[in-house]
């Protein structure tokens, strides 16, 4: 059974860097086509994909944000942590970890979400 | 990007009837594999997003059977034969084919 799960803070102030832990189960980066990735929703708005990482080291990022994300995995390949730079209001929202195998194009699996509220 | 346009956002519907939901692509999601990775995501309120439908038409495990997808290239459609009280929530698709992958911009259906 494959389980992912964010953690991290739930209020951070603008300028500051938000990082961002998902511990998952049931899969490993060090497999072949695991992929590991970060979507985030603002309040009552849609889904944005921002960053994923493969089994490979593969990284992709979304373009308008890249200058502002990292994307890594740990020593373990059991964790996947995201690194926003410079939050501003406008990136409060709720982000998810999910699991998206390399070259399915889909998402399988979804973590609960982490609300990050950015507010001074 | 890709930008998916869904038709309708807003979306009441009679318990028991059909609905449909459009999701427009702004260009080709067929892949060089022959693979056209478009998927249908659920989303009840305060939840994670669940996903119904991948490479168009094929459902996942669970997933009732009233849940159906088809299109193929840039016109991709959800339906359900016969709405139940369950269905209430925000509708996504997702192209997974060319990163950046992109979601549409989400169809509340909610019960009349």
């Amino acid at each position: 059974q494959i389980t992912l799960k964010e953690s991290g803070p739930t209020l951070v102030k603008p300028t500051q860097t938000l990082t961002l832990t998902c511990t998952f189960s049931g899969l490993s980066l060090s497999t072949t086509e695991v992929g590991v990735g970060w979507i985030r929703q603002p309040p009552g708005k849609a889904l944005e994909w921002l960053a994923l990482i493969y089994w490979d080291e593969d990284r992709r990022y979304s373009p308008s944000l890249k200058s502002r994300l990292t994307i890594t995995t740990d020593t373990s390949k059991k964790q996947a942590v995201l690194t926003m730079t410079n939050m501003d209001p406008v990136d409060t929202a709720t982000y998810y970890c999910v699991h998206a195998r390399e070259a399915a194009g889909t998402i399988s699996h979804w973590g609960q979400g982490n609300l990050v509220t950015v507010s001074s | 990007d890709i930008v998916l346009t869904q038709s309708p956002l807003s979306l009441p519907v009679t318990l028991g009837q059909p609905a449909s939901i459009s999701c427009r692509s702004s260009q080709s999601i067929l892949y060089s594999d022959g693979n056209t990775y478009l998927n249908w995501f659920h989303q009840r309120p305060g939840q994670s997003p669940r996903r119904l439908i991948y490479k168009v038409s094929e459902r996942d495990s669970g997933v009732p059977d009233r849940f159906s997808g088809s299109g193929s290239g840039t016109d991709f459609t959800l339906k359900i034969s016969r709405v139940e009280a369950e269905d209430v929530g925000v509708y996504y698709c997702m192209q997974g084919t060319h990163w950046l992958y992109t979601f549409g911009q989400g169809t509340k259906l909610e019960i009349k």
